[in-house]
């Protein structure tokens, strides 16, 4: 299956600050990523969709200005959460596009 | 859009004895639904899935079972083992429109030895 990467696995940061999270395929062309955020104890809800060269569209109720998707190429997206609050504080995972889903190891970002 | 229910919420069974949990999804144009196993701290793993032009797949001691006239596909646990304890998703898409996952509540199963 898809081998996926992310960086970093964990991030502690201060409110207001921005925290960026890469997410790499590394064996194969991603023209399509997945992004996920999993609140403690629930499912995983999909945040956006980023296309590699094209501008990511939005899941009803999440706010393209505070997270910022690029996808600049074939291999690497990058999630940015701008301005983190408390309650941005979850586990975000990504995931290619592909015959069969699979996810990188995810990021828990924690917010003080 | 696509909605994915999940049921039950929890499962606890005895070491050995075999554990179902079951989803439906509203999409009848749905025609991908994968399982994942989750444990405490890490990423979904994917345990089996099927397509749509199937009725019935397994591995092992796993299998799932897709009904599309009811729009129902369940996942079946044969002889568990305490490691199988962990939360379970089923998710759904239809890979001809974009292939973005819709998942279920989950499924927290306990396999007590």
């Amino acid at each position: 299956g898809a081998v996926v990467s992310q960086h970093p696995s964990w991030v502690i940061c201060k409110s207001g600050t921005s925290v960026k999270i890469e997410c790499r395929s590394l064996d194969f062309q991603a023209t399509t990523m997945f992004w996920y955020r999993q609140f403690p104890k629930q499912s995983l809800m999909l945040m956006a969709t980023s296309n590699e060269g094209s501008k990511a569209t939005y899941e009803q109720g999440v706010e393209k200005d505070k997270f910022l998707i690029n996808h600049a190429s074939l291999t690497l997206s990058t999630l940015t959460v701008t301005s983190a609050h408390p309650e941005d504080s979850s586990f975000y995972i990504c995931s290619p596009r592909a015959d069969t889903q699979y996810f990188g190891p995810g990021t828990r970002l924690t917010v003080l | 859009g696509e909605n994915v229910e999940q049921h039950p919420s929890t499962l606890s069974v005895q070491e050995g004895d075999s554990a179902v949990i079951k989803c439906t999804y509203s999409d009848s144009a749905s025609n991908y639904f994968p399982w994942y196993k989750q444990e405490l701290g890490k990423r979904p793993q994917l345990i089996i899935d099927i397509r749509s032009n199937v009725g019935e797949k397994k591995d092992q001691r796993i299998a799932v079972t897709l009904n599309k006239t009811a729009k129902h596909f369940s996942l079946h646990i044969t002889e568990t083992q305490p490691e199988d304890s962990a939360v379970y998703f089923c998710a759904a898409t239809n890979y001809n429109q974009g292939g973005k996952l819709i998942f279920g509540q989950g499924t927290e199963l306990s396999v007590k030895p």
